[in-house]
């Protein structure tokens, strides 16, 4: 079975830019979770969607948002991006129940100029 | 609010000594506990979990135990490889489930031969 595939595995954009980053997860999860990993702020949760409905939010601006696809694929945009945006965007699956396993992937390094 | 304390690292060892990573935790409710290892340019893989109070949690010889009256779940290896070098965080997840994981700082652990 395939693992957790996000796309691209590295980007570099400048201020005031947008970017979208994509996650496939694995074969029969319908669940996505995001986190963004930082030196200085380690590993925050994003958001989390189910069935293409966001389940749980993080405390994260506006500007960062997400949404899934009926095939379970999800995205992450990033409006106008900052310099402290620069992190490490891992994305993670599991399947139905709540108690469930979460699987990561390799993540995106997402790098601002 | 939730949060994870681990460790401050890096902790150096040599091969076949013993292993401690300390973390404790501060929840609202009754949480489950994990440790996650995040080896170099890959994402988080799970090590082992637990998700009641005396549960222990093993795997590939790395054990740690749930205990609520000191908060704690600490993770203990009794012979360290080589190939354990990583970086180590332990996660908590409360009522809104597995899915939004809140994460430790991370304990990078350096193995020599």
């Amino acid at each position: 079975k395939a693992g957790v595939t996000q796309t691209p595995r590295y980007l570099i954009k400048t201020r005031g830019q947008q970017v979208t980053l994509s996650c496939s997860p694995i074969s029969g999860h319908r669940s996505v979770s995001w986190y963004q990993q930082t030196p200085g702020q380690g590993l925050q949760f994003l958001f989390e969607y189910f069935s293409e409905t966001q389940r749980n939010k993080g405390n994260f601006p506006g500007r960062f948002s997400g949404r899934q696809f009926s095939n379970s694929r999800s995205e992450m945009n990033v409006s106008t991006l900052e310099l402290g945006d620069s992190a490490l965007y891992l994305c993670a699956s599991s399947s139905d129940r709540l108690t469930d396993t979460q699987y990561f992937g390799p993540g995106t390094r997402l790098t601002v100029l | 609010g939730n949060s994870v304390t681990q460790m401050e690292g890096p902790v150096t060892l040599s091969e076949e000594a013993f292993l401690t990573i300390n973390c404790t935790y501060t929840a609202t409710g009754y949480p489950s506990l994990f440790w996650y290892v995040q080896y170099p340019g890959e994402g988080l893989q799970l090590l082992l979990k637990a998700t009641k109070a005396d549960d222990k949690g093993s795997n590939k010889g790395f054990e740690a135990t749930y205990r609520k009256e000191t908060t704690s779940f600490h993770l203990e290896k009794g012979s360290v490889q080589v190939s354990d070098s990583a970086v180590y965080f332990c996660a908590l997840a409360v009522n809104t489930g597995f899915q939004k994981l809140v994460f430790g700082t991370g304990t990078r652990l350096l193995v020599s031969p």
